[in-house]
Order: C-alpha cells, then sequence, then structure tokens
C-alpha cells in the first residue's frame, strides 16, 4: 500500500493567507522527498525538494519542513495567491530510486 | 513548460485493442519515466528507463510494456485494453537518476 499520504484531502484558504500542506512518510529509509503541483489538465509540476539530511528549504514563496523524528513533511505557501489553487503531491524517493506519491491534497485559494 | 512532450493528447480506444503513447524527454535527459493517474489510485509509477535501459520497474501490468530508443524517445505500449485502464498517463524526465522529475502534458486515455 501507499506509504506515502496526506493528512487533509482538502484545504480552504483567503488569497494573501499562508498555506499549510502536509504529508505523512513511512519509510525512514527514503532520502529525498519533493512537493510537486499539479494544475487541471497539466502535468505535476516541480515546487521544491529536500534532502533527508536538511530539516528545512526555502524557494521563493515556498518551504519546505521536514521531521524525520515523526515522519513528517510539509509544504508552506507564503501569501496564498489564486494561483497556488491546484493538487498538491509530496512524494518520497527510496534507495531504488522510485518515487512513490502521496495521494494529493486540493487546495483551493478564495478570493 | 517542462520541455518534455508526450503524444497524443487524447485517445478514445475500445476494449481489447492495442495503443502506443510517445514521450520525448527535455533535452539532455537521459531518464525516462512512466506514471499512470486515476480517480482511485492517484499518481503511480510505471517503469523507468535510463540511457536505453529498463532501471525500475513498478505497478506495470503484463499487458504494458515500454522501451527507450537510441534517441532517447520512449514509447508505452498498453495492449488487451481493458476498461480500467482509462487514465491519464504522463511521462517525466530526469538527467540522471533520482534527480528531480519533469512531468509532460499527459495523454488522456479512454477505453470504451
Amino acid at each position: 500500500g501507499e506509504s506515502v499520504g496526506l493528512h487533509l484531502p482538502t484545504l480552504s484558504v483567503q488569497e494573501g493567507d499562508n498555506s499549510i500542506i502536509n504529508c505523512a512518510y513511512s519509510n525512514s529509509a527514503s532520502d529525498y522527498f519533493i512537493w510537486y503541483k499539479q494544475e487541471s489538465g497539466k502535468g505535476p509540476q516541480f515546487i521544491i525538494d529536500i534532502r533527508s539530511n536538511m530539516d528545512k528549504r526555502q524557494g521563493q514563496r515556498v518551504t519546505v519542513l521536514l521531521n524525520k523524528t515523526v515522519k513528517h513533511l510539509s509544504l508552506q505557501i507564503a501569501a496564498t495567491q489564486p494561483g497556488d489553487s491546484a493538487v498538491y503531491f509530496c512524494a518520497e524517493r527510496r534507495s531504488n530510486y522510485k518515487l512513490t506519491f502521496g495521494k494529493g491534497t486540493l487546495l483551493t485559494v478564495n478570493p | 513548460d517542462s520541455g518534455v512532450t508526450q503524444t497524443p493528447k487524447h485517445l478514445i480506444t475500445a476494449t481489447g485493442q492495442r495503443v502506443t503513447l510517445r514521450c520525448s524527454p527535455r533535452s539532455g535527459d537521459l531518464s525516462v519515466y512512466w506514471y499512470q493517474q486515476s480517480l482511485d489510485q492517484g499518481l503511480q509509477f510505471l517503469i523507468q528507463y535510463y540511457n536505453g535501459e529498463e532501471r525500475a520497474k513498478g505497478n506495470i501490468l503484463e499487458r504494458f510494456s515500454a522501451q527507450q530508443f537510441p534517441d532517447l524517445h520512449s514509447e508505452l505500449n498498453l495492449s488487451s485494453l481493458e476498461l480500467g485502464d482509462s487514465a491519464l498517463y504522463f511521462c517525466a524526465s530526469s538527467v540522471g537518476v533520482g534527480e528531480e522529475q519533469y512531468f509532460g502534458p499527459g495523454t488522456r486515455l479512454t477505453v470504451t
């Protein structure tokens, strides 16, 4: 079964608020994690990644936090915009380099 | 635009038929990955090729096969199609093995 799962299947926020999307993983051997964004009718788009030897990584308006103790990954989006509305997937990479994706969280940004 | 191209964009076919989906990776990428995305199963890894060789296999049915050609483009062949094979099929590419993957726009397959 899936070892990567999402706590919340849907998230609705107001424009300008910060969004936090969570993800749990169960394989402690996973060494690399990625967040993808998928807009309707498009393929997943890489947002940000983090290696297991880090606990935080920042990009443009996005931050990924990794808590290996509780096997938890989160994606924070600052000042959420309508264009951020999409499904967000976390993915983990195991030693065989295969990516395993979570089910996804639908983020809706209300104007 | 990720630089990964897939054709066709849409495909409608009947049960029992065979189809071929095509993917061209980003320039310089040696790895190609195939994924199936359906509403009930999410994004499922099917198979990976690196520089023409099969590298990793996921939940790929025996009715499905793939290959990567010398020019690095890849094809996914789906045969004896069933209604349950209706899904979005994505191709992704990366420079090597294990780096971030760039996804194509997908092929929507409908089996009637």
